[in-house]
C-alpha cells in the first residue's frame, strides 16, 4: 500500500514561532499536496509540488511556504504561526494531478496558542 | 476557478434508511468525478471516481454514484445505509482547463447513521 507519513499527529506552538510540518510518501509519485482542513470548509488547496524542487500555489497560500528537496519529501512552513492557522494539515500524493488517485497522510492537529 | 457545491452539511438517518448526497460543481468542461470518505479518526479514503464512460459508477461499500452532464451533479447514493457508514463524506473534482487541475473539494457532508 501507498503511505504517506506525516512526522506529527498533534502540535502546539506559539503565535510567531516558525513551524515545520513534515510528509513522505514511499511509492515514487511525483505530486504532492498539502491541504488544510476545517470545519464546514473542507478541504482547501495551500501548495503542491509537481517535481522536486517545483511548487505552485493552490487556494490559499498566504502564510505559508513549502520545501522538496527530495522527491519523496514534502514540507509544509510557516513561517511566522497565527492562531488563525491552527488547523488540520493533510498531505497527500499523487502520480497524477488530474486523474485523482490522491494518497493521503493521517493529518497532522495543529494548535497555535 | 472551479468550485463544488455539497448540498447538506449534515445527514441524520436511520440504519437501512437509503441515502443520497447532493454535489454540483461549477466547470463546464471534461471533469474527472471523485467521492471520498472520511471516517471518525481515519484518513481520507476514495470511495469512487469518474472518468468518462458509464454515468453510474459503483465504489467500495455498497456506494455508487450517478453523473448527470447537464445538471453538472455527480450525486451519491446507497440503497441501505449502515451504523459503519457515519462518517464524512466530501465530493472533489478535477477540471480540464489550462494549466495545473489538482483536486478541488466540496465543504462536506457529515453523515451519522443511528443504529
Amino acid at each position: 500500500d501507498v503511505k504517506v507519513t506525516q512526522s506529527s499527529r498533534y502540535l502546539v506552538k506559539r503565535t510567531g514561532e516558525k513551524v515545520f510540518l513534515e510528509c513522505v510518501q514511499d511509492m515514487d509519485h511525483e505530486n504532492m499536496f498539502w491541504y488544510r482542513q476545517d470545519p464546514g470548509l473542507g478541504l482547501r488547496l495551500i501548495y503542491f509540488s509537481y517535481d522536486v524542487k517545483m511548487k505552485e500555489k493552490g487556494d490559499i497560500p498566504e502564510g505559508y511556504s513549502v520545501s522538496r528537496e527530495k522527491k519523496e519529501r514534502f514540507s509544509l512552513i510557516l513561517e511566522s504561526a497565527s492562531t488563525n492557522q491552527t488547523s488540520m494539515y493533510l498531505c497527500a500524493s499523487s502520480p497524477s494531478l488530474s486523474m485523482g488517485g490522491y494518497t493521503f497522510g493521517s493529518g497532522t492537529r495543529l494548535t497555535v496558542v | 476557478a472551479q468550485s463544488v457545491s455539497q448540498h447538506n452539511h449534515h445527514v441524520i438517518l436511520s440504519e437501512a434508511a437509503s441515502l443520497e448526497l447532493g454535489c454540483n460543481y461549477s466547470y463546464g468542461g471534461t471533469v474527472n468525478l471523485f467521492w471520498y470518505v472520511q471516517y471518525p479518526g481515519q484518513h481520507l479514503q476514495l470511495l469512487l471516481k469518474y472518468f468518462s464512460g458509464d454515468p453510474l459508477v459503483k465504489g467500495i461499500k455498497g456506494f455508487e454514484a450517478e453523473f448527470i452532464k447537464s445538471k453538472f451533479s455527480f450525486n451519491l447514493r446507497k440503497p441501505s445505509v449502515q451504523w459503519s457508514d457515519t462518517a464524512e463524506y466530501f465530493c472533489a473534482v478535477t477540471g480540464g482547463n489550462s494549466g495545473y487541475s489538482t483536486l478541488t473539494f466540496g465543504k462536506g457532508t457529515m453523515l451519522l447513521v443511528s443504529p
